[in-house]
């Protein structure tokens, strides 16, 4: 039982350099969101999505673009890396509905120099 | 909007010695509220959740949370702590509907176990 699959788990990029995280699902959850975690900040919602073709904005979306054409994937996209962006990201998944507990992956550890 | 505060950044315990982390929320209807727990390197994995009910919610690994309304608090209790509880635990608060359903979470608390 694979439930929420995040690559790479690590990765080292350029200011400037585009990159894509992945973040798959075999739950068939409807929602899906992105968080990053920050020393000190506990976890922050960058975007999230309630089914595919749907997403929206979380607490700091800025610098980040989401797409959710299945109900698989939900890839988390940084068009033009910037140091600030340096963070474990975290995917998580869930049924619908106000409550429903969030399934994570284990994480992918970026930094950005 | 909602909040959620742990007072405590990091607590160490003696193994054996029983423990509670302190978490406040802020949110204007009834919560539905979470505790997390994060080992190194890894992601987060539930350990209780409340929704409405009994107000003492027990969890996997011995956890248990009172929820107290007139405090807007969730703390999270365990009896007797063992070694494997070091980690990171992380309180959060639930908000929105089916549509727009959001999670926030407090900044954490790091644990400590001492032999």
């Amino acid at each position: 039982n694979a439930g929420v699959t995040q690559t790479p788990k690590f990765q080292v990029l350029k200011t400037g350099q585009s990159m894509t995280l992945q973040c798959a699902q075999d739950m068939n959850h409807e929602y899906m969101s992105w968080y990053r975690q920050d020393p000190g900040m506990g976890l922050r919602l960058i975007h999230y999505s309630v089914g595919a073709g749907i997403t929206d904005q979380g607490e700091v979306p800025n610098g980040y673009n989401v797409s959710r054409s299945t109900t698989e994937d939900f890839p988390l996209r940084l068009l033009s890396a910037a140091p600030s962006q340096t963070s474990v990201y975290f995917c998580a998944s869930s049924t619908n509905g106000r409550g429903q507990p969030q399934h994570f992956g284990d994480g992918t550890r970026l930094s950005i120099l | 909007a909602q909040s959620v505060t742990q007072p405590d950044i990091h607590i160490t315990v003696s193994e054996g010695a029983s423990l509670e982390l302190r978490c406040n929320y802020s949110y204007g209807a009834t919560p539905y509220l979470f505790w997390y727990v994060q080992s190194p390197g890894q992601g987060l994995q539930l350990l209780l959740k409340y929704f409405s009910g009994d107000t003492l919610v027990q969890g996997i690994k011995g956890f248990e949370a009172e929820f107290k309304r007139s405090q807007s608090s969730f703390n999270l209790r365990k009896p007797s702590v063992h070694w494997s509880d070091a980690a990171e635990y992380f309180c959060a608060v639930g908000e929105g509907g089916a549509g727009s359903y959001q999670l926030t979470f407090g900044k954490g608390t790091k644990l400590s176990v001492i032999p």
